[in-house]
């Protein structure tokens, strides 16, 4: 079956670095989708990316979707305490639009002021 | 976007009992989803609530062990029946709307199973 693969699995950074997260996919994927969890909170929806090459920006946020649509990115740029989290990539099988969500493994951010 | 109330938000259980999670949404929703998510791990599909007939079962997840209903188009139990220490971990409703492919996940319940 699909696989979803993320790394890093944890990411340290101080205050003001950049942080990046990777995630790829054992399949062509329709599109993929990124989630921000807080600690103790529930996952919720950051960025949809469907077309091949997609680059999309949500302030210091930066979601890339590779040209094979099999991997994605997300970058991070200054980070700040309000980032500490877990990011999942979530990727959704070629072919369809309602089609399961398979997750990555998630990267856990901590932010150090 | 979508109100998902999700209840109990948390519970500790004997092994042996069953344990039934409600999940309400404020509006009329096509897709209902509950996931697995075990301490600082990723979210696992259990199964689609399909409403009015059975719901669809990922591989690993059968309907003994994890009986779905769904009456309605704003409403969802799962039910963890026969509880093992091994089902100790959080389990969240999700759902998509019509026309909307992004997740919108409730609060999720942490049950703890002694």
């Amino acid at each position: 079956g699909q696989q979803v693969m993320q790394i890093p699995q944890y990411q340290h950074v101080q205050e003001g670095e950049d942080f990046t997260t990777y995630c790829n996919s054992s399949t062509t994927l329709s599109n993929i989708q990124w989630y921000k969890q807080r600690p103790g909170g529930h996952p919720v929806f950051l960025i949809q990316l469907v077309k091949s090459g997609e680059v999309k920006k949500q302030k210091r946020l930066t979601f890339q979707f590779g040209e094979a649509k099999k991997n994605s990115s997300l970058h991070i740029t200054a980070t700040q305490t309000t980032d500490v989290g877990t990011y999942f990539c979530a990727g959704r099988a070629g072919g369809t639009s309602y089609g399961k969500l398979t997750f990555g493994q998630g990267t856990i951010l901590t932010v150090h002021p | 976007s979508a109100v998902i109330s999700q209840k109990p938000s948390r519970d500790i259980c004997q092994r042996g009992t069953s344990l039934t999670i409600q999940c309400q949404v404020d509006s009329q929703v096509t897709m209902m989803f509950w996931y697995r998510q075990q301490p600082g791990q990723s979210l696992t599909l259990i199964a689609t609530a399909n409403q009015g007939s059975e719901a669809t079962y990922e591989s690993g997840f059968v309907i003994d062990k994890f009986p779905i209903s769904r009456p309605n188009l704003t409403f969802s139990t799962l039910t963890v029946s026969n509880m093992s220490p091994e089902d100790s971990s959080i389990y969240l409703c999700s759902v998509g709307g019509t026309g909307d492919v992004k997740l919108f996940f409730g609060s999720g319940t942490q049950l703890s199973v002694l």
